[in-house]
């Protein structure tokens, strides 16, 4: 069955500190990726998305994130995390051409300690 | 102001009744989408519609139901032939396959 794993549950890191969040996902189709972040008390909100050309992408508040589709990953990266970082966040895929189902990950929890 | 509402915010209910979630949305978009979030599941697909009086289950549909008569609203119905109701339930919208836009969320405890 298709799915998508974030391999982080909980992440702790110190502000000024580099960030990388691993999301794979299991279909060998076309896909559209996605990343979506929580912040505590908020709505959840795409952070960024891929759907084709350039594989590296570049979402809000510095984030980025890099499709390898050899390694059927989206990892999500940050150079220098802040406290206001903290938050959960969410890869989701949709599987083109497979009733277009969209598929999360079971989220990573990021705390940034001041 | 675009968006998405969803209400009550919260939701208690007795064992064995049904409740409806509200959801509302006015991004004039076709597809919209219920989820629900347990802690360290992520988000569950339980229903989701493209289009107006057409909807399809997703991963969790069982014990739930929904009917989407306008554009704009998705209502929610969590039955009681659904044993584990107790969750945060999300809704959102999304114009065909791209960036989904969600509410507020509604936490529904049983008891």
């Amino acid at each position: 069955a298709q799915s998508v794993s974030q391999h982080n549950h909980h992440v702790i890191l110190s502000e000024a500190a580099s960030l990388e969040l691993g999301c794979n996902y299991s279909y060998g189709g076309t896909v559209n990726l996605f990343w979506y972040v929580q912040y505590p008390g908020q709505h959840l909100q795409l952070l960024l998305k891929y759907f084709s050309g350039d594989p590296l992408v570049k979402g809000i508040k510095g984030f980025e994130a890099e499709f390898i589709k050899s390694k059927f990953s989206f990892n999500l990266r940050k150079p220098s995390v802040q406290w206001s970082d903290t938050a959960e966040y969410f890869c989701a895929v949709i599987l083109m051409n497979r009733d277009d189902k969209i598929i999360f990950g079971k989220g990573t929890r990021l705390h940034i300690l001041p | 102001d675009g968006g998405i509402t969803q209400s009550p915010k919260y939701l208690f209910r007795k064992e064995g009744q049904n409740v409806t979630l509200s959801c509302e949305q006015n991004l004039n978009h076709d597809a919209m989408y219920w989820y629900r979030q347990d802690p360290g599941q992520g988000l569950r697909l339980i229903y989701y519609s493209q289009i107006v009086n057409d909807f399809q289950k997703g991963d969790i549909a069982e014990g739930y139901s929904v009917s989407r008569e306008k554009k704009e609203s998705f209502p929610l119905t969590v039955t009681s032939a659904q044993k584990n109701p107790t969750a945060f339930y999300l809704c959102a919208s999304s114009t065909d396959l791209a960036t989904q836009y969600f509410g507020p969320g509604t936490r529904l405890t049983v008891l």
